[in-house]
């Protein structure tokens, strides 16, 4: 099983579609979770964190799922400004893989919305 | 001005060639990162850094390599270009303790012909 997986996509939806993307982790020590966004040949920039009780930032929701290591996000009444590349990250715990905690980044699924 | 800012943004050399990337934070964070994007293989892990005299291998050292000269600067060196090395890389910091993510540099759009 990969650490981090996440579904490539791409996702084509209409302006105002709701629309989900899922995460899988290996790792059930893993620390925290991100979920950051990247726009085309740009740097990937954090969107937000996933909290064990869900959490939400204006029409973006996250929510994780320990037991079924399992990350989502939601995005409700998508705009066209959401088009870009969506990564799943992961905090797995440290010394796990030789890593000493470094942070591990899903493929990451695109995502493009149209008028 | 940019919370991690790399230079150059874009830069053509030739095959065999030594070239240098540099990357500066102003986050005051100790541990720096550098990072290569390929198109479907995602984010990987050249080396890391977390302090001047911490320096490790990622999961792609070989052919590159790097200098901490202070904790707010970390270059990535790559001793003789070669065409794989065409690449978007990117730098990064993070803060210590498990909530912190990394902020990431704008990029340099390596190519080597």
């Amino acid at each position: 099983r990969k650490e981090v997986e996440q579904d490539p996509g791409p996702f084509n939806v209409p302006e105002g579609a709701t629309v989900a993307f899922n995460c899988t982790y290996s790792n059930s020590a893993s620390q925290s979770f991100f979920w950051y966004r990247q726009d085309c040949r740009k740097e990937p920039k954090l969107l937000m964190s996933v909290y064990s009780s869900g959490n939400e930032d204006g029409r973006f929701t996250a929510q994780l799922n320990r037991a079924s290591q399992y990350i989502s996000l939601l995005i409700r009444d998508s705009k066209l400004s959401d088009s870009a590349t969506y990564l799943c990250v992961v905090n797995p715990p440290p010394n796990y893989g030789g890593s000493q905690g470094n942070l591990i980044f899903g493929k990451g699924t695109k995502l493009s919305v149209k008028p | 001005d940019a919370d991690v800012t790399q230079t150059p943004r874009n830069r053509i050399t030739k095959t065999g060639k030594r070239i240098m990337l540099e990357c500066s934070q102003t986050k005051g964070h100790d541990r720096m990162y550098w990072y290569r994007q390929d198109p479907g293989l995602g984010l990987r892990l050249i080396y890391y850094s977390f302090d001047v005299k911490d320096i490790n291998k990622g999961e792609i050292s070989d052919g590159y390599s790097v200098s901490r000269q202070a904790q707010a600067k970390f270059s990535l060196s790559l001793e003789s270009a070669i065409p794989n090395q065409t690449a978007l890389y990117f730098c990064a910091t993070r803060g210590t303790g498990v909530d912190y993510g990394y902020t990431f540099g704008s990029g340099t759009r390596l190519t080597v012909v």
